[in-house]
C-alpha cells in the first residue's frame, strides 16, 4: 500500500480482556517496528522484525505482550489480560532496509488503546 | 539515565523568531541521527537526517557534535505551522540497530 496502515485506530478494552492490533506495512519493506507511546512521552521500542524473523523483542514489557509477522508482511501485536497501564498509542513503523539501514521509519497512524 | 534526552519544553515563541533545541545521547557508538516531527494526536514523521557535517533544509538546520554527544535543531523565521513536538532519534552501530526516540520537545509558535 501507499503507507503503513494500522487497525483498529481506537480500541477500548475492559481490564483483563485480550486485544489484537494489526499493522500492514508498506509493500516490500523488510523491517517492521512496534513502539508504545504514552501521553507526553516519546515512542518506546517494543519489538523489531526483519521479514518474518523477530530479531529483537527486548522492549516488550511483560509476557502478556506477543507479536508476530508470519509471512513477512502484516504484523499483529497481541496483548493478553490487559491492564490499565497498557493504555497508550501503539505505533507501527516500517523501513525498506534492514540492519543499520533500517533507521528511516515510516509510521502508521497508530492504535490508541484505552483499558478501563 | 535515558539513552536520548530532550528538554520537553514547551518552547513558546512568537512568529518570526529563531528557536533551537538540543538533544543529548548516551551511547557513544551511535551512528545515525534524525529529527522527527509529531503533530498533536498524529504519528511521527521524518523531518530531517543529521549528518556529521551539518545540514540545512530551508529554515531548518541540524547539527551533530560527536565529542559532546548532542545534536541540535535550529528553526529560523518560525511559522505558526511549525507548532509541534520535535523528536530526536538515535540509532546505534551494531546490535539490532533499534532507533531510540527522545521524549520530544514541544514548540508553540504564537502570532
Amino acid at each position: 500500500g501507499a503507507g503503513v496502515s494500522q487497525s483498529p485506530r481506537y480500541k477500548v478494552a475492559k481490564r483483563g480482556q485480550d486485544v489484537a492490533l494489526r499493522c500492514d506495512p508498506i509493500s516490500g519493506h523488510v523491517s517492521l517496528f512496534w513502539y508504545q507511546q504514552a501521553l507526553g512521552q516519546g515512542p518506546e521500542f517494543l519489538t523489531y522484525f526483519q521479514n518474518e524473523a523477530q530479531l529483537d523483542k527486548s522492549g516488550l514489557p511483560s509476557d502478556r505482550f506477543f507479536a508476530e509477522r508470519p509471512e513477512g508482511s502484516v504484523s499483529t501485536l497481541k496483548i493478553q489480560r490487559t491492564q490499565q497501564e497498557d493504555s497508550a498509542v501503539y505505533l507501527c513503523a516500517s523501513s525498506l532496509n534492514r540492519g543499520a539501514g533500517a533507521n528511516v521509519l515510516t509510521f502508521g497512524a497508530g492504535s490508541r488503546l484505552t483499558v478501563l | 539515565r535515558k539513552e536520548v534526552e530532550q528538554d520537553p519544553g514547551p518552547f513558546n515563541v512568537p512568529e518570526g523568531a529563531t528557536v533551537a533545541f538540543n538533544c543529548t545521547y548516551s551511547n557513544s557508538a551511535s551512528q545515525s541521527f534524525f529529527w522527527y516531527r509529531q503533530d498533536c494526536r498524529k504519528e511521527p514523521k521524518l523531518l530531517m537526517s543529521v549528518y556529521s557535517s551539518g545540514n540545512e533544509d530551508g529554515r531548518f538546520t541540524a547539527q551533530l557534535n560527536r565529542a559532546s554527544q548532542y545534536i541540535s535543531l535550529l528553526i529560523r523565521d518560525s511559522k505558526l505551522s511549525d507548532s509541534a513536538t520535535y523528536l530526536c532519534v538515535v540509532s546505534p552501530i551494531g546490535g539490532s540497530y533499534i532507533p531510540t526516540f527522545g521524549r520530544g520537545t514541544s514548540l508553540i509558535v504564537h502570532p
